[in-house]
């Protein structure tokens, strides 16, 4: 059981570049989630899904995409990667709303993603 | 969504229990109270999930006052594997909002 995996794992991109994180799952769950992790910010929501073709904004969306066109695949881009979003990225899956008190999230291993 | 505090980081040493609390004044009628623990370098892991009262599982214990403006989060006989970063979320919507956490060592 493979779960929830991203990649790559680490990835070293310039300014201005456009860079997609991938993120798969295997549990056929509705709802994902991409979250980035900075020092002193603990998780920050940057967009979810609550099903194929159905993407919603979180906290800072600003200067990503993502697209559902499958259930188990959620790609995050980076149109024009600045500095400032350099972070580990972590994506995650339910089978429902984690915060309806019916599921949880599970989470991938993370992206470590570097802006020069 | 309501807010949460929590302590910004707590120490321990192995075998002694451990209490976070987390302050969720704004909480609303359907939020769930929901605690996750992040180890480096991995993602956030589900630790226990609670409404009101108490709940408990085999690695964690819930404790939730009457009016759920805050929660309280006991690890039983911490050990050094339990050092983590803990949060506390609260909400009912379709997405989750993450605190800063509270940081945990325990020391031997």
């Amino acid at each position: 059981d493979a779960g929830i995996t991203q990649s790559p794992r680490y990835k070293i991109t310039e300014t201005g570049r456009q860079v997609t994180l991938m993120c798969h799952q295997t549990w056929s769950h509705s709802y994902m989630f991409w979250y980035r992790q900075d020092l002193g910010h603990g998780l920050r929501l940057i967009y979810y899904s609550a099903a194929a073709d159905i993407t919603d904004k979180g906290e800072v969306p600003d200067g990503y995409v993502v697209s559902r066109s499958k259930t188990e695949n959620f790609p995050l881009t980076l149109e024009s990667a600045t500095r400032s979003q350099t972070s580990v990225y972590f994506c995650a899956s339910s089978f429902s709303s984690g915060g309806s008190g019916t599921d949880t999230q599970y989470f991938g291993p993370g992206t470590r993603l570097t802006v020069l | 969504l309501a807010k949460t505090t929590q302590p910004i980081s707590m120490d321990s040493y192995e075998g002694q229990e451990v209490n976070i609390t987390c302050s969720h004044n704004n909480i609303a009628t359907n939020d769930y109270i929901t605690w996750y623990q992040q180890f480096p370098s991995q993602g956030p892991r589900f630790i226990i999930q609670g409404y009101k009262t108490k709940v408990t599982n085999e690695v964690a214990s819930l404790f939730i006052p009457a009016d759920r403006k805050s929660s309280t989060l006991s690890l039983p006989r911490v050990s050094l594997s339990d050092t983590a970063v803990y949060y506390c979320l609260v909400d009912n919507t379709d997405k989750l909002i993450f605190g800063t956490g509270t940081r945990l060592q325990v020391f031997p």
